[in-house]
């Protein structure tokens, strides 16, 4: 079965530290992954989406960055975080375009002070 | 340009009551639609989707969406709603043939006892 993974759940950062947050997927093949931030309070934005190795699309101009490294791995970075990058970070997976709908990961909360 | 509206940001329902959440999308095009739940800190659970066929779509834990193209609706029902049923709730689109997903705002569902 099809199972993402997210880490950490909860990350504590100051300002102007770096980011890495991991996604992987294992049971599938060449899936579609996505990076969503949700602010408090606030819906989904959609922050990256790649449809294949080292293929990235960024929705929002940002603090941040995401890469593809391997089929099933999709990672988000930052250089140097801002208070506003303070959220729930949620990555998901899904194949092929459209009707399949997303499979999320269990999200990390960030707190950057 | 496509939109998912969500008119309700909070609905507060005793136990055992009726509820429906409601979505609108805009859309020129085919789209499928989805609903997700959200409880708290975790990840997005896939409730139930519309594809094509039969416009009363059930899903899991009691959940069922009716589309209604004409007036572009995809609103969630359940007759009879649990403590535990208490969460977020997002309505999303997914344009055919893209790997794109539009969410809702959300509406925080809240069943007192």
């Amino acid at each position: 079965s099809q199972t993402i993974h997210q880490w950490p759940a909860t990350l504590v950062q100051p300002v102007g530290s770096p980011l890495s947050l991991e996604c992987t997927v294992e049971g599938t093949s060449n899936p579609n992954l996505y990076w969503y931030r949700q602010a408090a309070g606030r819906g989904l934005q959609l922050l990256f989406y790649s449809v294949g190795i080292g293929q990235i699309s960024s929705e929002v101009p940002q603090n941040l960055s995401a890469s593809r490294p391997q089929d099933r791995q999709f990672i988000l970075s930052s250089k140097k975080l801002l208070l506003s990058d303070s959220g729930f970070y949620l990555c998901a997976w899904t194949t092929g375009p459209g009707e399949g709908g997303y499979t999320f990961g269990s999200g990390t909360r960030l707190t950057v002070v | 340009a496509q939109s998912v509206t969500q008119l309700d940001s909070q609905v507060p329902v005793f136990e055992e009551a009726p509820v429906e959440l409601r979505c609108n999308y805009s859309s020129s095009v085919s789209v499928y639609l989805f609903w997700y739940v959200q409880y708290p800190n975790q990840g997005l659970q896939l409730l139930l989707k519309y594809l094509s066929g039969s416009t009363l779509v059930k899903g899991i834990n009691g959940f069922e969406a009716e589309f209604n193209k004409s007036q572009t609706s995809f609103h969630l029902r359940k007759p009879s709603v649990h403590i535990s049923d208490t969460a977020e709730y997002f309505c999303a689109v997914s344009l055919s043939g893209t790997y794109k997903y539009i969410f809702g705002t959300g509406t925080r569902l809240k069943v007192l006892a």
